[in-house]
């Protein structure tokens, strides 16, 4: 089975800073999927952004955009800009691209925006 | 927002009594997903479909059965609920394409509050 790390249980950031949340993953695979998904308290799962492994650009969304290390296996979001919103826990999930259909997610890490 | 509804959206009940979710689309999306929420274990796939009456085991699915006789119904029972069990569950859809390079990602419905008492 593939495993999701993240290593960060919480972490905190001053509105308007930039924030990096980590993601590391194991697959044998060459051909997937990454995904990172937020989770404010209201508790529904929204998608953040996605990553095709076989792009090499990294993938950006406004004020979120990702690096991608496929060798190191490496998937962070950068936040940039953080607002009070941004306040929830994040959630870093892989798929597998070929015969692939079910998505493997991490064990989240909770971000605090201060004002 | 993809038309997801879960219900309900919170449930109490005793150890032992049989207990069934529901979780109901509109966007013909083929594959479907039950996971459960629990503290410092992020989200685990408990079962998912991929058609009608197709059903596989995820991760967690001891204590669980499925069954998916429409398209856009996918039930998730517990046939003898335990302290275990109570958690949060979600409801996910998706419509993989592959080949084209485009992947139509999960979308969610908002979640079952199960309390097992």
């Amino acid at each position: 089975a593939q495993t999701v790390t993240q290593s960060q249980p919480e972490m905190s950031v001053q509105e308007a800073e930039t924030v990096t949340l980590s993601c590391t993953y194991d697959t044998s695979e060459n051909n997937y999927y990454l995904f990172w998904y937020k989770q404010p308290p209201s508790r529904q799962m929204i998608l953040v952004i996605r990553q095709e492994a076989y792009k090499q650009q990294n993938a950006t969304e406004n004020r979120f955009s990702v690096n991608f290390q496929k060798a190191a296996k490496s998937f962070s979001l950068k936040i940039s800009d953080s607002q009070l919103g941004d306040t929830a826990m994040y959630f870093c999930a892989f798929m597998e691209g070929v015969g692939g259909n079910q998505f493997y997610f991490g064990t989240g890490t909770s971000l605090t925006v201060i004002p | 927002d993809a038309g997801i509804t879960q219900s309900p959206r919170h449930k109490v009940t005793e150890t032992g009594t049989p207990v069934t979710l529901r979780c109901h689309q509109t966007e013909n999306h083929r594959y479907m997903y039950w996971y459960r929420q629990d503290p410092g274990h992020g989200l685990r796939l408990i079962h998912y479909s991929y058609g009608v009456k197709d059903t596989d085991k995820g991760e967690v699915s001891d204590g669980y059965s499925v069954s998916r006789s429409k398209t856009e119904d996918f039930l998730l029972t517990l046939e003898s609920a335990t302290s275990s069990q109570t958690s949060v569950y979600f409801c996910a859809i998706s419509n993989p394409h592959r080949g084209g390079g485009y992947l139509q990602p999960q979308h969610f419905g908002d979640g079952t509050r199960l309390s097992i008492l």
